[in-house]
């Protein structure tokens, strides 16, 4: 089992729909990071948390610390947001190197 | 403001031949440095970080190697790639401490 796993694994939709992404994480971590890939490959990081709501834009991103979960909403979804999303987590025992363990992502595909 | 550079962006190499894949960073100092591999339909793995110039720590076992020659160099080589060694491969840094992480554009690599 993954230490960090995400669902769906891919997830199709029609523009203007509410997405919603999970991650579920099985260690304890000093932080969580959210990133998007884009088909060309490069990689934007889009939050970084430890607890509770961060909002940029129409993407929100929640944590839950006790249950080891954490969600990415994306509100009036566009077809400019298809795009690999994934998970990564900052494990409590990486003090100084900050390496992350990344789950295998999610691809958004959004439909005019 | 801090850049990452990575080079070249797409590479085809025959089996067998070499590689030197190169990561710099501007506009900060005595940053951590990584490199990642992403296999297609997989999620990234953390290759080697780096603490500091010469100091280079390996994740996993494979016929790949890194230096860190400059305070904001990172190299990624082999002596003969294989097949397996094909994938995204992207450089990332993080300031000491902290739990962000950045990312390079990335290099494709294809071994025919």
């Amino acid at each position: 089992k993954n230490e960090v796993e995400q669902s769906p694994q891919n997830l199709t939709a029609q523009e203007g729909e509410f997405i919603t992404i999970n991650c579920s994480y099985s260690v304890g971590i000093s932080a969580l990071h959210w990133l998007q890939q884009h088909p060309g490959g490069g990689i934007v990081s889009l939050f970084m948390l430890s607890s509770g709501k961060k909002k940029h834009g129409r993407l929100i991103a929640t944590i839950n610390i006790q249950e080891k979960h954490s969600s990415l909403h994306i509100t009036a979804s566009h077809p400019r947001d298809s795009a690999v999303y994934i998970c990564a987590v900052k494990g409590i025992s990486n003090f100084g190197n900050e390496k992350l363990t990344f789950g295998t992502g999610t691809r958004l595909t959004i439909i005019p | 403001s801090q850049t990452i550079h990575q080079w070249p962006a797409t590479l085809v190499q025959p089996v067998g031949s070499p590689l030197s894949l190169e990561c710099t960073v501007e506009g900060t100092s005595n940053p951590n440095l990584y490199w990642y591999r992403q296999a297609a339909g997989r999620g990234l793995q953390l290759l080697f970080y780096s603490v500091g110039i010469g100091q280079i720590s390996s994740e996993v076992p494979q016929n790949l190697s890194a230096s860190r020659p400059q305070d904001r160099q990172f190299i990624l080589s082999s002596k003969k790639l294989l097949l397996s060694d094909s994938g995204f491969y992207l450089c990332a840094w993080s300031v000491k401490l902290s739990r962000g992480q950045y990312f390079g554009p990335g290099t494709r690599l294809t071994v025919l």
